[in-house]
């Protein structure tokens, strides 16, 4: 079955970026899209947006339009999610997961990856 | 954007309680509709998809129902491993989003 383990967690400076990758096992992975979702500390999940590998093609939420972008490598089964100019507002865990089926729900999920945002 | 919303928020119930909660969406979604449970410092985990479709090795206690705009989760009959966070999804179109969440406490 599908495993997606991501990179670990990271620390960055207000104004920096970052790029968390998603590494998949199992299953063909251009055969299925990748969504990413954040949660702040205590909050709940906010989807940032998805990527269809065997398109390339992303979309994202408009509230972090100019700001993420999604995109995936085939030859290595990862896909990534980098976010730029980090405010602390961006701490969060963020998660990816692999969307199924025509009502596209998502499972499994990644483990989680950790962003802390202080100066 | 499609709105989500939950309630209760949150919920106290005791083991072998039947438990409802419910989600409604702003605008019709269909059936596009997925619930997931969480637990503290853990990824979320899928329940039911597709409105009331049980996921593998979930337990049958759980169901789903609805369509259009109104939804339940039920659980039937509360065991300890259920009081967990829980979240309902739209899939109908992007940007995908979740209700706020109910925790559900002993």
């Amino acid at each position: 079955q599908v495993q997606l383990v991501q990179s670990g967690a990271e620390v960055k400076k207000p104004g920096s970026s970052v790029k968390v990758s998603c590494k998949a096992s199992g299953g063909t992975f251009s055969s299925y899209s990748i969504t990413w979702v954040r949660q702040a500390p205590g909050q709940g999940l906010d989807w940032m947006g998805r990527i269809t590998p065997i398109f390339g093609t992303a979309n994202y939420t408009q509230d972090l339009q100019g700001r993420v972008t999604i995109t995936a490598d085939e030859s290595t089964s990862t896909a990534y999610m980098e976010l730029r100019s980090l405010r602390s507002e961006d701490t969060a865990v963020y998660y990816c997961a692999r969307e199924r089926g025509t009502t596209r729900w998502f499972d499994p999920w990644g483990q989680g990856t950790l962003v802390t945002v202080s100066s | 954007d499609i709105q989500m919303t939950q309630s209760p928020s949150s919920l106290s119930a005791s083991v072998g309680d039947r438990v409802t909660i419910t989600c409604r969406a702003s605008q019709s979604i269909s059936d596009y509709l997925n619930w997931y449970q969480q637990k503290p410092g853990r990824a979320p985990k899928l329940l039911i998809f597709a409105t009331s479709s049980l996921q593998s090795r979930v337990p049958s206690r759980f169901s789903g129902s609805g369509s259009g705009t109104d939804f339940t989760l039920t659980i039937s009959s509360l065991q300890p491993e259920d009081f967990a966070t829980y979240y309902c999804q739209q899939s109908y179109s992007t940007p995908y989003t979740f209700g706020q969440g109910t925790k559900l406490e002993i």
